[in-house]
């Protein structure tokens, strides 16, 4: 079967460091992303990784062990536009993509 | 704004209407992508296009639902005989062959009353 976890929701503060983890057992594996989406909005493209290792993006870095199965997204310096619903995703065996349930983070001043 | 557009952005309709949306994907990308997103889930894979040519379909897509890409550009997507349980954001993305990045559009909300 096809599953990902990630925590349902997580609270931090202005300023600090936040990691969400992600855990994955998929058929096939092309690539994991992640996505932020504000609600109500579209989830708009934060990172990709298909090779293991730490992809580092200006305040925001995602890093990918395939043989665990297990990726995380590492947000600094927080600000508070920083709350949102971050969704990780596995591009399996096809192109589609395969979400889970996606982790609320509310950042607080 | 990702350069993938959808109409309409919202659309109520009662139980037993047809539906039917549009996806204009980035110009360039020759695949588009259906998703559906209820409140508190991820977005669910609907189908896939490359081209014209339909290549994936979900268990998830009944027999009331139909999607199209007849030049290979604009996709539809039509509901017939909408049910309360089709209420959802469905999303399209876009992406181009090669390239792995699927880049979404703002959503279609529909309420089915």
């Amino acid at each position: 079967g096809q599953n990902i976890d990630q925590p349902t929701e997580m609270t931090a503060t202005e300023g600090a460091i936040v990691q969400i983890n992600c855990t994955y057992q998929t058929s096939g594996f092309n690539g994991l992303f992640w996505y932020q989406q504000h609600a109500g909005e579209a989830p708009t493209f934060l990172s990709y990784n298909v090779l293991d290792g730490l992809e580092e993006k200006g305040r925001f870095s995602s890093f990918l062990s395939r043989s665990k199965g297990y990726s995380y997204l590492l947000l600094k310096e927080l600000q508070m536009k920083d709350s949102a619903s971050y969704l990780c995703a596995v591009q399996g065996g096809t192109d589609k993509l395969i979400f889970g349930t996606g982790t609320r983070l509310q950042v607080f001043p | 704004d990702t350069g993938v557009s959808q109409d309409p952005r919202h659309k109520i309709t009662k139980r037993g209407q047809n539906v039917t949306f549009r996806c204009d994907p980035i110009s360039e990308h020759n695949r588009l992508y259906w998703y559906r997103q209820t409140l508190g889930q991820g977005p669910e894979f609907l189908t896939y296009f490359q081209n014209e040519a339909q290549l994936e379909k979900s268990r998830l897509l009944s027999d009331r639902f139909s999607a199209e890409r007849p030049k290979g550009s604009f996709s539809t997507l039509e509901i017939q005989r909408t049910e309360q349980g089709d209420s959802a954001m469905y999303l399209c993305a876009s992406s181009l062959l090669g390239a792995e990045t699927q880049y979404f559009g703002p959503g279609t909300r529909l309420l089915v009353l």
